[in-house]
């Protein structure tokens, strides 16, 4: 069945990096722009990138830019997200999630989420 | 930055009642504009996509309207499985999330 799955959570220092990766399957991943939304703890949703289906060009949230960067690679259905330089306002459930018919479109089908937790 | 503005933030209600939700852009957004609903501790469903066009398996008692700034999501004779928060997200520009509205039980 068509499935995101994230995974590379957990708690880390802030300052420090962490990587979080999100597998697909069940469609044809290099069709489909791709995008990271994450929600702090009783919070509400917030954006944070998208990348193109082909990897051509990508944005980012003004929260973010600079610091997290999107990446994908088609041959093995992943989407990635590089984190750097994580402050504590970073932590939060981090989804990903599939543009449905383009690159910037309704969010079909997301991930369950991963935790990432920036603490000292 | 195209900021949106959801109204109310809490919505109380009855099971059978029809209920709206108000999302408002800070400048046109055309009909790039989608609805979602989530549950505690579940990731977000895709409810309505370009303002008015209802996702694949969504009931139809969700109904999307509007254009331009203002725009309207509107659930008829809501069902106990509608209890949830409701979010509107603009992708016109970049991607921006309002800030939800909770519809819980009168």
């Amino acid at each position: 069945q068509v499935q995101l799955v994230e995974s590379g959570g957990g708690v880390v220092q802030p300052g420090r990096s962490l990587r979080l990766s999100c597998a697909a399957s069940g469609f044809t991943f290099r069709n489909y722009g791709m995008h990271w939304v994450r929600q702090a703890p009783g919070k509400g949703l917030e954006w944070v990138a998208v990348i193109w289906y082909d990897g051509g060009n990508d944005q980012y949230a003004d929260s973010v830019r600079g610091r997290f960067t999107i990446s994908r690679d088609n041959s093995k259905n992943t989407l990635n997200l590089q984190m750097n330089s994580l402050r504590a306002e970073d932590t939060a459930v981090y989804y990903c999630a599939r543009a449905r018919g383009g690159q910037q479109d309704g969010l079909d089908i997301w991930g369950q989420g991963t935790l990432v937790t920036v603490s000292s | 930055d195209i900021q949106m503005t959801q109204s109310p933030s809490t919505l109380s209600a009855s099971v059978g009642d029809t209920v709206s939700i108000t999302c408002r852009a800070s400048q046109s957004i055309n009909s790039w504009l989608a609805w979602y609903q989530q549950k505690p501790g579940k990731a977000p469903k895709l409810l309505i996509y370009k303002a008015t066009s209802l996702e694949s398996g969504v009931p139809s008692r969700f109904s999307g309207s509007g254009s331009g700034t203002e725009f309207t999501l509107t659930i008829n004779s809501l069902q106990p499985d509608d209890f949830a928060t409701y979010y509107c997200q603009q992708y016109k520009s970049y991607s921006t999330f309002g800030q939800g509205t909770k519809v819980d039980i009168k």
